[in-house]
C-alpha cells in the first residue's frame, strides 16, 4: 500500500503571507493526487487536483505542484478565510489514502 | 446542485451492526463512482470504500474489509454501507463522497455532511 506523509503537521503563519505544505507518497503515483481544506466542523472541500488543476470555484491563491512521490500546496498571501487543515490524498491505486494534515493557524 | 445526504448513524455496542444510506441528487448518480470516507473524533481523513458506477468495482480499506460491504441502488440513487463486526476504533463520521468525473479520478468534488457512528458499550 502506498503511504502519505506531509510536512509539517502544523505551521503558525499571519494573514499574507506565503505558506507551503509539503506531501509525499511512498511510491510514485505520477500526478494523481488531490488537496484538500477542512475547517473546524466543516466538511472537507477539494481544492486542487491531478497535482496542480485548480477546482473550480477555488481561490487562485492556492496552487499546487509535484508528480511522482513529491507534491507540495502553496497559499499565496494567506487570507483570514485559509486558516483550517489541509490533507493531501493520492488517487492512483486502491487503497486510496489521505495524508496526516498540515494545521495551518495563526 | 449536487446533494449528498447520510443517515443511519446511531450508537451501538461492540460487536454490533449498522447500515448507513446515502440519498444522492443533483447529478446522473449511475454515471459516478461513489465512495465512503470517515473521520475519527479529532482525527484526519481515512478513505475505507469504493463502489464503481455499475458495481463492478468495489474496494475497501483493510482496517473494514471483510467487516463492511458497499453496494448501490442506481435506480434510487442510493449507495449504502453496511457495517458488521463494530469495533470501538469504527466511532467516526462517516461521509458519503461523489468521484469528481464520470471517468474514474478517485478524488471528490463532493461530500455529503456526514452521519456519526458510535461505538461503545
Amino acid at each position: 500500500d502506498i503511504q502519505m506523509t506531509q510536512s509539517p503537521s502544523s505551521v503558525s503563519a499571519s494573514v499574507g503571507d506565503r505558506v507551503t505544505i509539503t506531501c509525499r507518497a511512498s511510491q510514485g503515483i505520477s500526478n494523481r493526487l488531490a488537496w484538500y481544506q477542512q475547517k473546524t466542523g466543516k466538511v472537507p472541500r477539494l481544492l486542487i487536483y491531478a497535482a496542480s488543476s485548480l477546482q473550480g470555484g477555488v481561490s487562485s491563491r492556492f496552487s499546487g505542484s509535484g508528480s511522482g512521490t513529491y507534491f507540495t500546496l502553496t497559499i499565496s498571501n494567506l487570507q483570514p478565510e485559509d486558516f483550517a487543515t489541509y490533507y493531501c490524498q493520492q488517487a492512483n491505486s486502491f487503497p486510496l489514502v489521505f495524508g496526516p494534515g498540515t494545521r495551518v493557524d495563526l | 446542485e449536487v446533494l449528498l445526504v447520510e443517515s443511519g448513524g446511531d450508537s451501538v455496542q461492540p460487536g454490533g451492526s449498522l447500515r448507513l444510506s446515502c440519498a444522492a441528487a443533483g447529478f446522473i448518480f449511475r454515471d459516478y463512482e461513489m465512495n465512503w470516507v470517515r473521520q475519527a473524533p479529532g482525527k484526519g481523513l481515512e478513505w475505507i470504500s469504493h463502489v464503481s458506477s455499475g458495481s463492478r468495482t468495489i474496494a475497501y480499506a483493510d482496517s473494514v474489509k471483510g467487516r463492511f460491504t458497499v453496494s448501490r441502488d442506481n435506480a434510487k440513487n442510493y449507495v449504502y454501507l453496511q457495517m458488521e463486526s463494530l469495533r470501538a476504533e469504527d466511532t467516526a463520521i462517516y461521509y458519503c463522497v461523489k468521484d469528481q468525473n464520470m471517468v474514474t479520478t478517485n478524488w471528490f468534488d463532493s461530500w455529503g455532511q456526514g452521519t456519526l457512528v458510535t461505538v461503545s458499550s
